[in-house]
């Protein structure tokens, strides 16, 4: 089983629609969760830290369920700039800050 | 704030040849991480420096990778002697502390191996 685990998706949803990702995580010890958006032939950026209680940005709410052990991440009223791929982050069992392979989001007209 | 700079930002070699890679992170970074991401998947963590001591390198093909940091500030990435599977962006980032900060990451260096 991978350390941090996503749906590669992609996602394809309309301009306005709700859509959220989850990924899991198999270190139960994990501290640290991050969102980072990726866009294309460009480096990761932070979109958000991930905190027990959860947070939101404008359109973005990031959660954690240490119960189930994923984080997830809504994006509410999606743009075509959201078009992306969302990567998440999490300590591995060597509490080393470990990527997901990434959910592919396209929002389309 | 300057962030992470990275060079040079496209490199072209053929297998056998060597290769390496520069690093300066944002200022008052003690952590600095190279990450190797493949067309496709997310980024991989090659090796972690805390100032200049190596905090984890078990994902580094020491066969062929070596990196260093040497004053705990720049870093250097050296790849001899490049495979084909080595073709991918390389990823320098630093943070505030180890693990628990975000990574904030250079532009990468897009190495393609013939």
């Amino acid at each position: 089983r991978k350390e941090v685990e996503q749906d590669p998706g992609p996602f394809n949803v309309p301009e306005g629609a709700t859509v959220a990702f989850n990924c899991t995580y198999s270190n139960s010890a994990s501290q640290s969760f991050f969102w980072y958006r990726q866009d294309c032939r460009k480096e990761p950026k932070l979109l958000m830290s991930v905190y027990s209680s959860g947070n939101e940005d404008g359109r973005f709410t990031a959660q954690l369920n240490r119960a189930s052990q994923y984080i997830s991440l809504l994006i509410r009223d999606s743009k075509l700039s959201d078009s992306a791929t969302y990567l998440c982050v999490g300590n591995n069992a060597g509490n080393m800050l470990t990527f997901g392979g990434g959910t592919r989001l396209m929002v389309k007209p | 704030e300057a962030g992470v700079a990275q060079s040079p930002r496209y490199k072209i070699i053929e297998k056998r040849q060597s290769v390496a890679f520069w690093c300066n992170p944002i200022s008052g970074h003690a952590t600095l991480y190279w990450y190797q991401q493949i067309l496709g998947q997310g980024p991989k963590l090659l090796i972690q420096f805390q100032n200049n001591g190596v905090v984890d390198d078990s994902q580094l093909p020491k066969d062929r990778f070596s990196a260093e940091r040497l004053k705990g500030v720049d870093s250097t990435l050296k790849i001899q002697p490049a495979k084909l599977e080595d073709s991918a962006v390389y990823l320098c980032a630093s943070s505030l502390a180890v693990n628990n900060s975000p990574l904030h990451f250079g532009n990468g260096t897009r190495l393609t191996v013939t």
